[in-house]
């Protein structure tokens, strides 16, 4: 059982590229998440999902974009990449209606944007 | 708006030197409070979840205790292997983000042999 996976692991993007991020669970989990975590700023919100098909924006959604086209999986992507979006991205899931949204987090993947 | 701070922000204990860390919160309403471990370069690990003042839970070397405003992660004779970053997040009941986490910006525990 893999749990959440997030791939890829690593990458270096140069500004104004573009890519995506995926998230994969196993757990049949309603809920996905994703969050960004900086130095000294805790984790932060960018969107969710709360079931196939439907997206929404957390705190920080500006320069981010998602989809959820099939339950297990949760794209992040970035279409224009700024130095202020070098981060550490987390993907999240959880059975909210029975597990009291105990969220899984995935292994992050570390982006750069030079 | 909802916050949650965590103190201190940096803990350095000597192995079998007990020690709390906390998590004061401000929600309107807790649905429940979450701790979690993150190592270096991985994700959040899942260690406990507290929904009512007085509730306690237990693992190994940590207790999770939960009043009306905070909680506190008691770490009992800590050995390096919990060296790690503490994480504490709590839900709020209704909103217009069904689920959603505040996460505090964490404690980095260290402990030395």
């Amino acid at each position: 059982n893999a749990g959440v996976t997030q791939t890829p692991k690593f990458r270096v993007l140069k500004t104004g590229q573009s890519m995506t991020l995926l998230c994969a669970q196993d757990m049949n989990h309603e809920y996905m998440y994703w969050y960004r975590q900086d130095p000294g700023m805790g984790l932060r919100l960018i969107h969710y999902s709360v079931g196939e098909g439907t997206t929404a924006k957390g705190e920080v959604p500006d320069g981010y974009n998602v989809s959820r086209l099939k339950k297990q999986n949760f794209l992040l992507g970035l279409e224009s990449a700024a130095p202020s979006q070098t981060s550490v991205y987390f993907c999240a899931s959880s059975n909210y209606a029975v597990a009291k949204n105990i969220q899984y987090f995935g292994a992050g993947t570390r982006l750069s944007v030079l | 708006e909802d916050q949650v701070t965590q103190s201190p922000e940096a803990l350095r204990l000597q192995e079998g030197e007990s020690s709390s860390l906390n998590c004061s919160y401000t929600v309107s309403g807790l649905r429940g409070l979450f701790w979690y471990r993150q190592d270096p370069g991985k994700g959040p690990e899942f260690l406990f979840t507290l929904y009512s003042a007085g509730e306690e839970k237990e693992k190994e070397r940590l207790k999770a205790t939960l009043t009306k405003k905070e909680s506190f992660l008691h770490i009992t004779a800590p050995k390096p292997e919990d060296s790690a970053t503490y994480l504490c997040a709590v839900q709020a009941r209704g909103g217009s983000t069904l689920g959603r986490l505040y996460f505090g910006r964490g404690t980095q525990l260290t402990v030395w042999p």
